[in-house]
């Protein structure tokens, strides 16, 4: 148990569907990630928030929507997924930017 | 940007043998450079990192090298047993814009324990 906890554990939507991705961190951290892991690429950095603030967006699709609303509590809200979206879906969290980030056990995302 | 290149890709070790992998670096910015382990149908664990004005860390049975000249680290594991079996990733951080710092991981290294 690293502290991160990422809900649900496993998603399977269609297309056309909206879902959520939850993310929660009870370490007291200031900086939230959301990452994506795809198999046989590196881990890709999708989003970053600093105290609340979006401070990185690494050229995601609009597709994918992040929000948070504390420094505890992070959301992607997903729309009209592709089927190469299909991933797993890590949650982060540090005291700083840049520093060795504690991961959620991730959500395992199929687009059908 | 950062660059991350890790190698190898896949390693196979005998229990009770060492087992070691190197990622080298492209920016020499980058200051701190920790590493990760990642079991099956779990996220990534960091389980030891070093700091950029450090040369080496030893935590137990694994330590990291660094070497800031040839930009380049290694990952050691001495020992090793059929639990270390997992992929391992390495990471630099480097300064993004004002204070804030990006992580740029390596594509991991898969390692096999045979008992």
């Amino acid at each position: 148990e690293t502290g991160v906890t990422q809900t649900p554990r496993h998603l399977v939507m269609g297309m056309t569907n909206k879902k959520s991705l939850k993310c929660e961190q009870h370490l007291g951290h200031n900086a939230m990630y959301w990452y994506k892991q795809s198999a046989k690429k590196p881990l890709e950095l999708m989003f970053v928030y600093n105290f609340k603030e979006q401070t990185e967006n690494n050229s995601v699709p609009s597709r994918f929507s992040p929000e948070c609303p504390n420094s505890s509590h992070l959301f992607l809200h997903l729309h009209t997924l592709q089927p190469e979206d299909s991933a797993l879906y890590l949650c982060a969290s540090s005291q700083a930017t840049g520093l060795g980030a504690f991961f959620g056990q991730g959500t395992r995302l199929t687009v059908v | 940007g950062e660059n991350v290149e890790q190698h190898p890709s896949t390693l196979s070790v005998q229990e009770g043998d060492s087992a070691v992998i190197k990622c080298t670096y492209s920016d020499s910015a980058s200051n701190y450079f920790p590493w990760y382990k990642q079991e099956l149908g779990k996220g990534p664990q960091l389980i030891i990192d070093i700091r950029s004005n450090v040369g080496e860390k030893k935590d137990q049975r694994i330590a990291v090298t660094l070497n800031k000249t040839a930009k380049h680290f290694s990952l050691h594991i001495t020992e090793t047993q059929p639990e270390d079996s997992a992929v391992y990733f390495c990471a630099a951080s480097l300064n993004s814009g004002g204070s804030n710092y990006k992580l740029t991981f390596g594509k991991g290294t898969l390692l096999t324990v045979n008992p």
